[in-house]
């Protein structure tokens, strides 16, 4: 069965400095990986995916993520925090192997301070 | 192009009682979900759909019913609400389990 995993409940960064979100995943075949960024009372809104090819993916807002197959992960990165970058930042993955189903990690809350 | 719409915002519902949450997307999209989301899990898959006529489960299906008469529409159903089933409810939809989803704003959703 595929799996998500987010270590951090929360990450607290000092705006300007460089924002990590941590993602481990769980799959038998190939994964595809996605992030999802949520803003409070809204859905989720995609910001990046990696499926194949360059290991190294950018995404919107001056997001990207790096895949790691030995390590079995797929880090959110940004190298300048804003503060308005405080949000519910979710990793999700689906399984080549395993049909159309879409699992989501529990979600890392990032808190941008001035 | 409103994207995925999702209606009601907001409902408080009886144990017992049933409803139906509506989710509409006009993007011709053959790919739709529903979700729940709780304090600390994340989003759970409670049924989707990879197109008009076709259904399948989730990780938590037990107490919700789907269907998927057209492609633009696909309700999800509770039979007999619990307080377990008070939860956010997105739902979301994209042209393939591989591209990306576009999720509604959700149903918040009480059940006393």
């Amino acid at each position: 069965a595929q799996s998500v995993a987010q270590p951090e409940d929360q990450v607290n960064v000092a705006e300007g400095n460089p924002l990590t979100v941590k993602c481990t995943y769980s799959v038998s075949g190939n994964p595809y990986l996605f992030w999802y960024v949520q803003y409070p009372n809204r859905g989720l809104q995609f910001l990046l995916k990696y499926i194949t090819g360059d290991n190294l993916v950018k995404g919107s807002y001056g997001f990207e993520a790096e895949f790691n197959k030995s390590q079995t992960s797929f880090h959110l990165k940004k190298p300048s925090a804003l503060v308005s970058d405080s949000a519910l930042y979710f990793c999700a993955v689906r399984d080549e192997a395993a049909g159309n189903k879409l699992t989501f990690g529990g979600g890392t809350r990032v808190l941008v301070k001035p | 192009n409103a994207g995925v719409t999702q209606t009601p915002k907001f409902q408080v519902l009886k144990t017992g009682q049933s409803m139906t949450l509506q989710c509409a997307q006009d993007m011709n999209h053959e790919y739709m979900s529903w979700y729940r989301q709780d304090p600390g899990m994340g989003l759970r898959l409670i049924h989707y759909s990879v197109g008009a006529g076709i259904t399948d489960q989730g990780e938590v299906p037990n107490g919700y019913n789907v269907s998927r008469s057209t492609t633009e529409d696909f309700p999800l159903r509770l039979l007999s609400a619990a307080p377990s089933q008070t939860s956010v409810y997105f739902c979301a939809s994209s042209y393939s389990g591989n591209q990306p989803q576009h999720f509604g704003d959700g149903t918040r959703l009480s059940i006393l």
